[in-house]
């Protein structure tokens, strides 16, 4: 089993420029998630689905939107970078409490 | 909607040694679960111990233990006998029983020194 794979695990983008992360799970979780990791500021919550086809915001959604066409997939798209989304980008999924992580996407935004 | 408070930005240990890492949440749940994190350098979040809320009984986890203070919503996580293999970013998280996502603290930086 792959559990959580995120691709890519490395990105530099310009100002302005758009970009997608994928993430896939093949647990059958119901549940994923996507979380940024800010030295000094833990994870904080993006977005998140509960199900194929459902999609709902976490604490910091602004700049990016999700899609989760498949159950299996989760992505996560941002239309104009912006410096302030340098960031360690983590996807997790479950299926009751406790989260099963990728092992992450550093991207930096010059 | 919870609320984890890691007061300790970082922490040492000397190998061989006992350290206790210090966690407080705040929630109006009455049904929950409270988890520790590890992340070592290659930056995988790794999951160490789990306590669900309704159980008194602290959990623990072979060097790993919690002591789960529910009225005074404290959940430390105590490791025995460092070794060098446990230096990384520590994080406290909780979610409700009706919720879905984990919130999560900012974390404790723990070093081991030989």
């Amino acid at each position: 089993n792959a559990g959580v794979t995120q691709t890519p695990k490395f990105r530099v983008l310009k100002t302005g420029q758009s970009m997608t992360l994928l993430c896939a799970q093949d647990m059958n979780h119901e549940y994923m998630y996507w979380y940024r990791q800010d030295p000094g500021m833990g994870l904080r919550l993006i977005h998140y689905s509960v199900g194929e086809g459902t999609t709902a915001k976490g604490e910091v959604p602004d700049g990016y939107n999700v899609s989760r066409l498949k159950k299996q997939n989760f992505l996560l798209g941002l239309e104009s970078a912006a410096p302030s989304q340098t960031s360690v980008y983590f996807c997790a999924s479950s299926f009751g409490p406790g989260l099963t992580f990728g092992s992450g996407t550093r991207l930096t935004v010059v | 909607a919870q609320t984890v408070t890691q007061s300790q930005p970082e922490m040492s240990v000397q190998e061989a040694e006992t350290v206790t890492l210090s966690c407080t949440y705040d929630t109006s749940e009455s049904d929950y679960y409270l988890f520790w994190y590890k992340q070592p350098p290659s930056r995988q979040m790794i999951l160490v111990i789990r306590q669900e809320a309704y159980k008194q009984q602290n959990a623990t986890e072979n060097r790993f233990s919690v002591n789960f203070q529910k009225a005074a919503k404290s959940f430390s996580l105590k490791i025995s006998d460092s070794q060098l293999g446990d230096a990384a970013m520590y994080f406290c998280a909780c979610v409700s029983n009706s919720g879905y996502a984990l919130n999560f603290g900012k974390g404790t930086s723990l070093l081991v020194t030989p």
